[in-house]
């Protein structure tokens, strides 16, 4: 069974710069969350699709942070103007509805120069 | 939501158990305590999860207390492989919402 797959897996960019983010998680998985990595913290949660739908967004920064999740399969991420603090590894992970046991992708690495 | 209290960093010898604690004294009565961990330039990896009767899997074992303010994750016998940082999570009740803390780095030394 394929894996959650996430591109691109490094990224820098200059600050200001735009960054998109693509995941594809596993297939028939209905649940799928972005979560934000810095280094030497444990990964905090962005947003939640069910389906194409988002469950929760209260820690997306909205003023620059946007996710899709068009036709419920793939996602994309985004970042716009970035800064120097979104450098972070971003993680995707999808579940079956109602599974308890989510799967992650291995992260893209966004370093903000 | 409930918070879960880990010590930063553990080590163990290779071919010992590693027995990992949790504090989770705000827990819910039907939150759900899970375990994952992630190795180095990894995504998080599912290991256990547990509501009140102790369980294990091919993995690990996870002990949690009666009064389930607290559980242990069990590695019986370490290997060089195990060295990771292992996060446990309470579920938020009734979502899907998994919110990690900054878990513990364990180090499995040869």
């Amino acid at each position: 069974e394929a894996g959650v797959a996430q591109s691109p897996r490094y990224k820098i960019i200059e600050k200001r710069q735009s960054v998109a983010f693509w995941c594809n998680p596993i297939s028939g998985h209905a649940t799928l969350y972005w979560y934000q990595q810095i280094l030497g913290q444990g990964p905090k949660l962005l947003i939640q699709f069910q389906n194409n739908g988002v469950v929760d967004d209260s820690q997306l920064p909205k003023d620059r942070f946007s996710a899709e999740r068009l036709k419920g399969v793939d996602s994309t991420l985004k970042i716009q103007p970035a800064k120097l603090e979104d450098s972070a590894v971003y993680l995707c992970a999808s579940s079956f509805f109602r599974s308890r046991e989510l799967f992650f992708g291995e992260g893209s690495r966004l370093t903000v120069l | 939501d409930a918070k879960t209290t880990q010590p930063p960093s553990m080590d163990c010898a290779e071919g010992r158990a590693a027995n990992l604690p949790c504090n989770h004294s705000t827990i819910s009565g039907n939150e759900y305590v899970y375990w994952y961990r992630q190795i180095h330039s990894q995504g998080p990896q599912y290991i256990i999860h547990g509501l009140k009767n102790n369980e294990t899997n091919e993995m690990a074992s996870l002990i949690i207390t009666e009064d389930r303010k607290s559980s242990t994750l069990i590695l019986p016998h370490a290997t060089l492989r195990d060295t990771a940082v292992y996060y446990c999570i309470v579920k938020i009740s009734g979502t899907y919402k998994y919110i990690f803390g900054t878990g513990t780095r364990l180090k499995v030394l040869a």
